[in-house]
């Protein structure tokens, strides 16, 4: 089946720092990924998202590679700021499954100034 | 463009009422919509399916008869919480996919915080 496994948190992270979050995948089609953010009290905002292998989604210096080989989408951005204090989740959606979207289970990130 | 809301932001009721959330597509048709559950510090959990003029599709454990969702055109969606009680209480967000964007691209709403007294 179809299920998403991310990170755990929670991370903090000191201003300027490097972030990596993990997020590996199972699908039995050929899937879209996407990163959604989520910041206190506020729904999901699409972030990036990658439509097949190789591609690479990027907004606001995050970016993430859609990689099969590793069946992997890890989000990086190479300096963060404490307005990037939120829940991030790692999510795909299968076509196969009427574009259902699986979520993983978030990953909570603050950054110190 | 492909902005969603949802009405109310916050409400606080008491136990056995109803509460009716309101989602709506503002610049786009939305054919599906989705409804989620998401409890303090977890994930989302996708309660049910609706496509605009057809009955919603739950997913499993989700009570049809107590959260009624209808879905009457290609910008609305509401869900109703029948009877509400405190076990409830939860952050309701609804999605939607449509003439917006990438193909099967969700774009969320802010949610709505229901709290049961």
């Amino acid at each position: 089946g179809n299920s998403v496994t991310q990170m755990e948190g929670p991370v903090t992270l000191s201003e300027e720092a490097f972030l990596t979050i993990n997020c590996t995948y199972t699908a039995t089609g050929y899937p879209s990924l996407f990163w959604y953010v989520q910041y206190p009290g506020e729904g999901l905002q699409l972030l990036l998202k990658a439509t097949k292998a190789d591609d690479k989604g990027s907004n606001k210096g995050f970016e993430a590679t859609y990689r099969k080989e590793t069946t992997s989408f890890h989000l990086e951005k190479g300096s963060v700021q404490v307005s990037d204090s939120a829940v991030y989740f790692c999510a795909l959606s299968d076509r196969g499954t009427g574009n259902q979207f699986y979520f993983g289970t978030g990953t909570s990130l603050t950054v110190i100034p | 463009g492909a902005v969603v809301s949802q009405h109310p932001s916050r409400v606080i009721c008491k136990s056995g009422t109803s509460v009716k959330i309101e989602c709506r597509s503002l610049d786009f048709q939305a054919t599906t919509m989705f409804w989620y559950r998401q409890f303090p510090k977890q994930s989302l959990m996708l309660m049910a399916t609706s496509n605009e003029g057809s009955k919603a599709t739950y997913e499993q454990g989700v009570e049809k008869d107590k959260f009624l969702i209808n879905h009457a055109s290609l910008t609305l969606s509401t869900l109703t919480v029948t009877s509400a009680h405190p076990e409830d209480s939860s952050f309701y967000i609804c999605s939607a996919t449509g003439t917006s964007g990438a193909p099967g691209t969700q774009y969320f709403g802010p949610g709505t915080r229901l709290t049961v007294l």
